[in-house]
């Protein structure tokens, strides 16, 4: 079936840099995505979405792309700080309104 | 405002048990959704209750079924158990059907032994 994917499953950067998240989805048919933080022992926490007739959308600190050519979506986030240390999870609705997850990038803050 | 809330937090059966989680969605949501999450992996979608029917389901047997109360509350509940039933069971609520910005609980862990 289609699915959600992650480039990488992990990224480290140092504090104060910007972070890139990158997530590659299959499903055409997908017209809405949301991106999701996921601290130890907690549930997922969201950060931001966007629909598909976007390309862009900004939040406090962090920036959404969306490339439909290329079923890409990436998550920016600026100034990186040593509570963005989470796993960061790329979802997609699909055309039966059902909402599919990637594995996740655990990303790890240096100080 | 409550957030969603979950019980139990934690959870040991053993094998062939049967269980059930509980789940309160966010103050004025009306639609709730289970999802699994195994160790190291993303949340899988279980299936969705709207106005106490279930409207969505994922790829899951029937052994997992579920029920959304009046007041919103929704149970999971989960039939002769095997090993690999053990996850992070997730709810996550939201306003109307389709899951427009979802709001998850911190989860129930389940370890069957």
């Amino acid at each position: 079936g289609e699915s959600v994917g992650l480039h990488l499953p992990t990224l480290s950067v140092q504090e104060g840099d910007n972070s890139i998240i990158n997530c590659a989805y299959s499903n055409s048919a997908s017209d809405y995505f949301i991106w999701y933080k996921q601290e130890s022992g907690k549930g997922p926490q969201f950060i931001i979405d966007i629909r598909s007739n976007m390309d862009k959308r900004q939040g406090q600190r962090v920036t959404v792309l969306l490339n439909k050519t290329v079923k890409h979506l990436s998550l920016q986030i600026a100034a990186t700080q040593p509570g963005d240390s989470a796993v960061y999870f790329c979802a997609e609705r699909g055309g039966d309104y059902k909402l599919s997850f990637g594995a996740g990038t655990t990303v790890t803050v240096r100080a | 405002d409550a957030g969603v809330t979950q019980s139990p937090t934690h959870l040991i059966k053993t094998r062939g048990q049967q269980v059930t989680l509980r789940c309160s969605p966010k103050s004025g949501h009306d639609t709730v959704s289970w999802y699994q999450q195994a160790l190291g992996q993303g949340p899988q979608f279980i299936f969705q209750y709207y106005e106490e029917e279930e409207r969505q389901r994922g790829n899951f047997p029937d052994r997992f079924s579920g029920h959304q109360f009046p007041n919103y509350s929704s149970e999971l509940n989960v039939n002769a158990l095997l090993l690999g039933d053990s996850a992070l069971y997730l709810c996550a609520s939201s306003l109307g059907w389709g899951p427009e910005t979802q709001y998850f609980g911190p989860g129930t862990r389940l370890l069957v032994l």
